[in-house]
């Protein structure tokens, strides 16, 4: 059963730094990660998706990196802003045919302060 | 290209009655996932259908809870019976159907259903 850990749970930045959120899971054996965005009472927004042939994704000031074989993924946010301020969650699909689901880790609320 | 349309947004049940949200995919997605965020806690896997198929339903309830998508029509997520503890927020993803080496599996979420059961 795949497990899927965020760490750390919360955290709080001043505006202008750069950060990592991590993203761990026990079965490296996935289809692809993706990271989403949620502002409070919202949707999930996708903000990269990471195959598990490639080893990163970039979006503007963000960066995705994967390490199946540690089990990792880390999320790194440039110069942060104040609207970055959400919840960061990731999603891991396990490399099945039928299994198309996908776990989700319980996030990372990030406060990006003026 | 509308997104995963939801509805409704908002539903307050009192306890015993029923409630049904519904999910839109996105045009062209025959995959649909439901999953459940309960209050302070992250997203957890309810089921997945495709047209007319259950998937996967490992993550429903055994009791109260059932899933559809039919041929025709968005796909319906049912509880009978509602208790408080099925207040939550529902959220559908869609994803396309698996063609060719471009499919990436990525989801694509609507802005959920927000259930209340007083």
């Amino acid at each position: 059963k795949q497990e899927v850990t965020q760490i750390p749970a919360a955290l709080s930045v001043p505006e202008g730094e750069n950060l990592v959120l991590n993203c761990s899971f026990t079965d490296s054996a996935i289809y692809n990660l993706q990271w989403f965005r949620q502002d409070p009472g919202k949707g999930l927004t996708s903000l990269l998706l990471i195959q598990s042939s490639q080893r990163e994704q970039t979006s503007g000031r963000l960066n995705a990196s994967l390490d199946k074989s540690s089990g990792r993924s880390t999320l790194y946010i440039a110069a942060s802003q104040p609207g970055d301020s959400a919840t960061y969650l990731c999603a891991v699909r396990l490399h099945n045919t039928n299994a198309g689901k996908s776990t989700f880790g319980d996030g990372t609320t990030l406060t990006v302060k003026p | 290209n509308a997104g995963v349309m939801q509805n409704p947004r908002h539903l307050v049940r009192r306890r015993g009655q029923e409630a049904r949200l519904r999910c839109s995919p996105m045009k062209g997605h025959s995959h649909v996932y439901w999953y459940r965020q309960l209050p302070e806690e992250g997203l957890k896997f309810m089921v997945y259908l495709q047209k007319e198929n259950i998937i996967d339903e490992s993550g429903m309830p055994k009791e109260r809870f059932s899933a559809e998508f039919p041929k025709e029509g968005p796909s319906i997520l049912r509880i009978q019976q509602v208790v408080r503890g099925d207040s939550a927020a529902y959220f559908c993803a869609s994803s396309p159907p698996r063609r060719g080496r471009l499919y990436t599996g990525e989801l694509f979420f609507g802005e959920g259903s927000r259930l209340t059961v007083l």
